[in-house]
Parts: structure tokens; sequence; C-alpha cells
């Protein structure tokens, strides 16, 4: 079972280029969420979509856009990215219904020069 | 905003001791859930307590939920060098599932 995978795993980019981060979960899944790490900080969460077709803002949104391409596919983009994008980038997944726990993928981390 | 705030924060114990975390949180919730995480790893799931639940238990973990007081505690029992890694509570107030992470415990258990 690969559960969720994200790709790439690491990434340089330089101010101001923009990149998507791919995540997919092969579990059926209806909710899928993308989080960033900081040190310090926890996970907050940057966008999640409850179901195909939905997307909602998170806790930290600015400077991110989402698309929830099917079912399995839910990526991250970074238009124009900036030094503060520096993070580990977590991806997850969850069952429908009340009480669901999450599934993570083991994360992207991006750095921002 | 942190919904769930861990202690300690850090956390040394030897081999065979028992382990306790704690978190506490600020609203109500729909339940409270434990995470862990490996060093360079994603967060796996621990054990999730409904709001209606006192008490878990999944193998060597405890967990207790205390709605009154808003606080939770997560029970590790004879630690062992493999339960080293980050503890996480997340809450969860029932909407769409989204979870609200507290800034972890950094667990320690030395051979």
């Amino acid at each position: 079972n690969a559960g969720v995978t994200q790709t790439p795993k690491f990434q340089v980019l330089k101010t101001g280029q923009s990149m998507t981060l791919q995540c997919a979960q092969d579990m059926n899944h209806n909710s899928m969420y993308w989080y960033r790490q900081d040190p310090g900080m926890g996970l907050r969460l940057i966008y999640y979509s409850a179901s195909e077709g939905t997307t909602d803002k998170g806790e930290v949104p600015n400077g991110y856009n989402v698309s929830r391409l099917n079912k399995r596919e839910f990526s991250l983009r970074l238009e124009s990215a900036a030094p503060s994008q520096t993070s580990v980038y977590f991806c997850a997944s969850s069952g429908w219904g009340f009480n669901q726990p999450q599934h993570f993928g083991d994360g992207t981390r991006l750095s921002i020069l | 905003s942190q919904q769930g705030e861990e202690d300690p924060q850090a956390l040394s114990i030897q081999e065979g001791e028992n382990a306790t975390m704690n978190c506490s949180y600020k609203t109500s919730i729909n339940n409270l859930q434990w995470y862990r995480q490996n060093s360079g790893r994603g967060l796996v799931h621990l054990i999730l307590i409904r709001s209606n639940e006192r008490e878990k238990h999944s193998g060597r973990l405890r967990v207790t939920l205390d709605t009154s007081k808003k606080s939770s505690s997560l029970l590790i029992t004879a630690s062992r060098a493999a339960d080293t890694a980050s503890y996480f509570c997340a809450t969860d107030t029932g909407a769409n599932s989204k979870l609200t992470f507290g800034k972890g415990i950094t667990l320690s258990v030395r051979p």
C-alpha cells in the first residue's frame, strides 16, 4: 500500500520562481489537506479539499493555490516563491464522515533562496 | 492559531519507563487525536478519542480525555528506544474533519 505519495521529496528554488507540489492517495479518500511544518510551529493548514471539486482556505493560504485534479490528486502551487515559504510541506488525506484519522505523506522539503 | 498545546515540550526517559504527555485545548471538540512523527518522516496516526469517551487503549498506549478541563494525556508504557519521536495532539472541531495541531513534544528514550 503506497498510501499518500508526495513528489518531489526535496526542492531548491530561487525567489520568484514557481513550482507545483504533487500529492496522490490510493485509499479512495474524499478529503485531502496541505500543511506546512516550521520549526517550533507544529503543522499549519494551508488548504484543504473536503471532496472532489471543492477547495477551501486553511490557516495560512496566502501565496499558495491548490487544484483538486480528481479524487486521487491534490496539488499545491507556489506562483512566486518567497524565502518565507521555506518549509516542509505535508499532504494528508482522510475518509468520509466524522472521526476519521488523517494519513500523511513523507513530505516535500522546500528551500527558497 | 494553535488549538492544542502539548506539555512538556521535551521529555527524556530511560527504556522501560513510562512516558506521559499532556495536551490542552481551547474550544469544544468532536475528537482529539495523537500522532507520532519520526525524524524526516510524515505523521502517523496513533489513536483517536471521541468527545464522549474518557479513556482509550491501544497496545502500550493509553489516552485520557477530560472535556471539562479541556485536556488530554497520552501514556506510553514500557517505553522502547523505537518510541523516540515527536508526538502531536490534534483537535477536530467537526468542520470537514480539519485538524488543528499542537507544536509537539520531543520524546527521547535512552537505551
